[in-house]
């Protein structure tokens, strides 16, 4: 089935930066559409970004759209995440996903474990 | 925006009852594209319905998704022990997808 393993979360001021990786291994990272999605602890799911397979289609929620950019390196078999501008309310575990297909706009079939990005001053 | 909107928010079951999950959406949308995901304390979550009603691969048949417009439904025909999770309902329509609040089945 394959792996999927985050990297880069920490503790970081309000109006910070960090950029998130997300390694795929096991599988053709570049015949899939990946997403990133959060959890603060104890809480529920909330889709972040998504990018198809080759980076020509993204979305972002309007919560972080403007601060976060998406984007996929099909040689690296790698995805990131860039987040700027940093809030309290991004706190939580940052998930990367893949889909089924080549879009982003499809089920969700396997989860990495996270990274957990903290804002506080 | 579309807007999911599981209930109950906590539904208390023993083993071998019915669980029925309910996942209502602010507008119409389209059934090929409500998912539902199990998520159990410490793991990711676990893909058991695409389509509203297809099975993903693995998930026995006590799993089961209906509905159509706004108003769609997991049901777990007889729980079992490992059945006790937390469900997220999920939409992928649009360019900017959703999941529902979650749906926790205890014992």
């Amino acid at each position: 089935e394959g792996q999927l393993v985050e990297s880069g979360g920490g503790v970081v001021r309000p109006g910070g930066s960090l950029r998130l990786s997300c390694a795929g291994s096991g599988f053709t990272f570049e015949d899939h559409g990946m997403n990133w999605v959060r959890q603060a602890p104890g809480k529920g799911l909330e889709w972040v970004s998504g990018i198809n397979r080759n980076g020509g289609s993204i979305g972002y929620a309007d919560s972080v759209k403007g601060r976060f950019t998406i984007s996929r390196d099909n040689a690296k078999n790698s995805l990131y995440l860039q987040m700027n501008s940093l809030r309290a309310e991004d706190t939580g575990f940052y998930h990367c996903a893949r889909v089924t297909t080549g879009d982003y706009r499809d089920p969700f079939d396997f989860w990495g474990q996270g990274t957990l990005v903290t804002v506080s001053s | 925006e579309i807007v999911l909107t599981q209930s109950p928010d906590t539904l208390s079951l023993s083993p071998g009852e019915r669980a029925t999950l309910s996942c209502r959406a602010s507008q119409s949308v389209s059934r090929s594209y409500l998912g539902w995901y199990q998520q159990k304390p410490g793991q990711t979550p676990r893909l058991l319905i695409y389509g509203a009603s297809s099975r993903a691969t693995g998930i026995p048949d006590r799993f089961s998704g209906s509905g159509s417009g706004t108003d769609f439904t997991l049901t777990i025909s007889r729980l079992e022990p490992g059945d006790f999770a937390v469900y997220f309902c999920h939409y992928y329509g649009t360019s900017l997808l959703t999941f529902g609040g979650g749906t926790k089945v205890e014992i």
